[in-house]
């Protein structure tokens, strides 16, 4: 079964540091995988998407992911956090093949501290 | 470019009242769409999908005469919650995505209140 986990409830990281919030998954075949965004009280925002392809992904808003097959992960980072960049991260995978549905991971809240 | 807006943004109705939430992709014809229920400081729980001028597929533990689905066109999707009881109150998301793109474009969430 395809499962996707964020082992981090919060991670706090101070403003102008990098940043990595950890996701890593279980799937059969291959995985497509996501990141996205929620601000408080809002919908979530996509932040980038890996199919294929480079192993490094760029997304919005500068953040990045790097898929690394062995080790089943697809961490989200950014070279540099903002104050703004504080809110609620969602990995997700695709649940199967042939369907757009997700697996979401449980989420990890990132604060980003001035 | 991929907007989804969801009216109302909020909405608190009595117990026993039915609440539509509509979902509209502005900008690009959303062949599927999903809605979900998020409850506080918790993942997304997706409760069906729908695809245009079919019927809704629900998941398992959702109640499809409770939570009618309709997609009657490339760019509306409703969601009505019927009888609605206090532990429905929740925010509802939907989101929706087009023919050969993965990814799902998000609505800003509907938070339902019923008393």
């Amino acid at each position: 079964a395809q499962s996707v986990a964020q082992p981090e409830d919060q991670v706090n990281v101070a403003e102008g540091n990098p940043l990595t919030v950890k996701c890593t998954y279980s799937v059969s075949g291959n995985p497509y995988l996501f990141w996205y965004v929620q601000y408080p009280n809002r919908g979530l925002q996509f932040l980038l998407k890996y199919i294929t392809g480079d192993n490094l992904v760029k997304g919005s808003y500068g953040f990045e992911a790097e898929f690394n097959k062995s080790q089943t992960s697809f961490h989200l980072k950014k070279p540099s956090a903002l104050v703004s960049d504080s809110a609620l991260y969602f990995c997700a995978v695709r649940r199967g093949r042939g369907t757009y549905k997700y697996i979401f991971g449980t989420g990890t809240r990132l604060k980003v501290l001035a | 470019g991929a907007v989804v807006s969801q009216h109302p943004s909020r909405v608190i109705c009595k117990s026993g009242t039915s609440v539509k939430i509509e979902c509209r992709s502005l900008d690009f014809q959303a062949t599927t769409m999903f809605w979900y229920r998020q409850f506080p400081k918790q993942s997304l729980m997706l409760m069906a999908t729908s695809n245009e001028g079919s019927k809704a597929t629900y998941e398992q533990g959702v109640e499809k005469d409770k939570f009618l689905i309709n997609h009657a066109s490339l760019t509306l999707s409703t969601l009505t919650v019927t009888s609605a009881h206090p532990e429905d109150s929740s925010f509802y998301i939907c989101s929706a995505s087009s023919g050969g793109r993965y990814e799902q474009y998000f609505g800003p969430g509907t938070r339902l209140t019923v008393t």
